[in-house]
């Protein structure tokens, strides 16, 4: 079992819809929870963390979290093309904070 | 500049060459960080620099593969004997160094455009 698991995709959305992208992980002692987009060909960039239960919101972006069921996820509201790309989950551990460990990502398909 | 810059942005090498691909991360950024992103996946965690010291290199796949940070900026990712699976994306990270050794906002890491590294 990989320690941090997507849905690879495509997600394909209708531009204005809420697109939802989930992640699980597997190691309980998982501090803190990271989406970074990647565009296709570029580098990752951080978009949202989380660190404790509930939700977190910043604009467009929702990022939710349930500990106890090791489950992330991030809703985008009013979706637009430009938010098509690769959305990678990613988590560390209080151990070794620095390290992240990354899911193989989920690719959001925004149709106009 | 103002972000992390990475040489080549491509290479193209034969099986058993050495290979070297270059970071220079943001200035001031005391944690670097070499990940690796094969198709299809996310990075995988290589090797991580507080300053011009490994601090953790757990995610080096094997002895050819080594770097350095000899003045605490630049780093360089050597790979030995190339093989066609070291075929993939390697991205450098930098981040300032927080109080706990990690960055300072956990998790914000800053990438670079990264280097293909394509082993025929």
């Amino acid at each position: 079992q990989k320690e941090v698991e997507q849905n690879s995709g495509p997600l394909s959305v209708p531009e204005g819809a809420i697109a939802s992208l989930n992640c699980t992980y597997s190691d309980r002692v998982s501090q803190s929870f990271f989406w970074y987009r990647q565009y296709s060909g570029k580098s990752p960039e951080l978009i949202m963390s989380i660190y404790s239960n509930g939700d977190k919101e910043d604009g467009r972006f929702t990022a939710q979290l349930n500990k106890a069921s090791q489950y992330v996820s991030l809703l985008i509201r009013d979706s637009q093309p430009s938010d098509s790309a690769t959305y990678l989950c990613a988590v560390n551990r209080m151990d070794s904070s620095y390290k992240l460990i990354f899911g193989s990502g989920t690719r959001l398909l925004v149709r106009p | 500049g103002a972000g992390v810059s990475q040489t080549p942005s491509n290479k193209v090498t034969e099986k058993g060459k050495y290979v070297e691909l270059r970071c220079d991360p943001i200035s001031g950024h005391t944690a670097l960080y070499w990940y690796r992103q094969s198709l299809g996946q996310g990075p995988e965690f290589l090797i991580y620099f507080q300053g011009t010291g490994a601090a953790d290199d757990s995610g080096l796949p094997n002895d050819r593969f080594f770097a350095v940070r000899p003045e605490g900026s630049v780093s360089t990712l050597k790979i030995q004997r190339t093989e066609r699976g070291d075929s993939a994306v390697y991205l450098c990270a930098s981040s300032p160094l927080g109080q706990a050794g990690g960055p300072v906002r956990t998790g914000e890491l800053f990438f670079g455009e990264g280097s293909r590294l394509t082993v025929l």
